[in-house]
């Protein structure tokens, strides 16, 4: 079936420094790509989306782009800050595949970013 | 901007009792789902709902387990009889539509403790 795996965490990263998690992907179908942020306390916000292959998501200085020769969708930005510090989730829609259009998430990765 | 609505934020129960978590969706959307994370893990869909019947719904959601949209507003998840192991956050979500994108919008979850 389809699934969703991404680097184990906890990630500590220094504030401006370059953020990384890595994403990879198995799917039936052609899915949609999503990337998610929970502040702690809160429920998951969408950060960003991709729907086909080469498509690059963006925002708040977040990157993730749609590489389906290696199912990947790593998550990227060049300068995080304190406020970054959340647990992300990459996830999939597969609608006409595996998961039917429900989301599939990987594990999260938890983010702390120091001063 | 509209988003979902999730009560209580916390629900403390024994074991064998019954639990309602209530979502209010987004209004204008049709499709609806819930979603749980046990401490520590990943997010695993439970169920979709449209159309005012469940549309698919994973090996977690057993006999225990219902769903209903009892007026135009309310989306409620049941556990009939609480095991230890339904401890997790709940996730309620919506969605506008059904496409490839299937882009859900998520409440703040509902934390279930089982005693």
């Amino acid at each position: 079936g389809d699934s969703v795996t991404q680097m184990e965490g906890p990630v500590t990263l220094s504030e401006e420094a370059f953020l990384t998690i890595n994403c990879t992907y198995t799917a039936t179908g052609y899915p949609s790509l999503f990337w998610y942020v929970q502040y702690p306390g809160e429920g998951l916000q969408l950060l960003l989306k991709a729907t086909k292959a080469d498509d690059k998501g963006s925002n708040k200085g977040f990157e993730a782009t749609y590489r389906k020769e290696t199912t990947s969708f790593h998550l990227e930005k060049g300068s995080v800050q304190v406020s970054d510090s959340a647990v992300y989730f990459c996830a999939l829609s597969d609608l006409y595949g595996g998961s039917q259009g429900n989301l599939i998430f990987g594990k999260g990765t938890k983010l702390s970013v120091k001063p | 901007e509209p988003e979902v609505t999730q009560t209580p934020s916390h629900q403390v129960t024994q074991m064998g009792q019954e639990v309602i978590l209530r979502c209010v969706p987004i209004s204008n959307h049709l499709y609806f789902y819930w979603y749980r994370q046990i401490l520590g893990q990943k997010v695993e869909f439970l169920v979709s709902f449209y159309n005012n019947e469940i549309s698919e719904k994973s090996e977690i959601f057993d006999d225990q387990f219902s769903v209903e949209r009892p007026d135009g507003s309310n989306f409620t998840l049941k556990i009939r009889s609480t095991k230890l192991e339904d401890s997790a956050m709940y996730f309620c979500a919506s969605s506008p539509d059904r496409g490839r994108v299937n882009e859900q919008f998520f409440g703040p979850g509902t934390r279930l403790t089982v005693l």
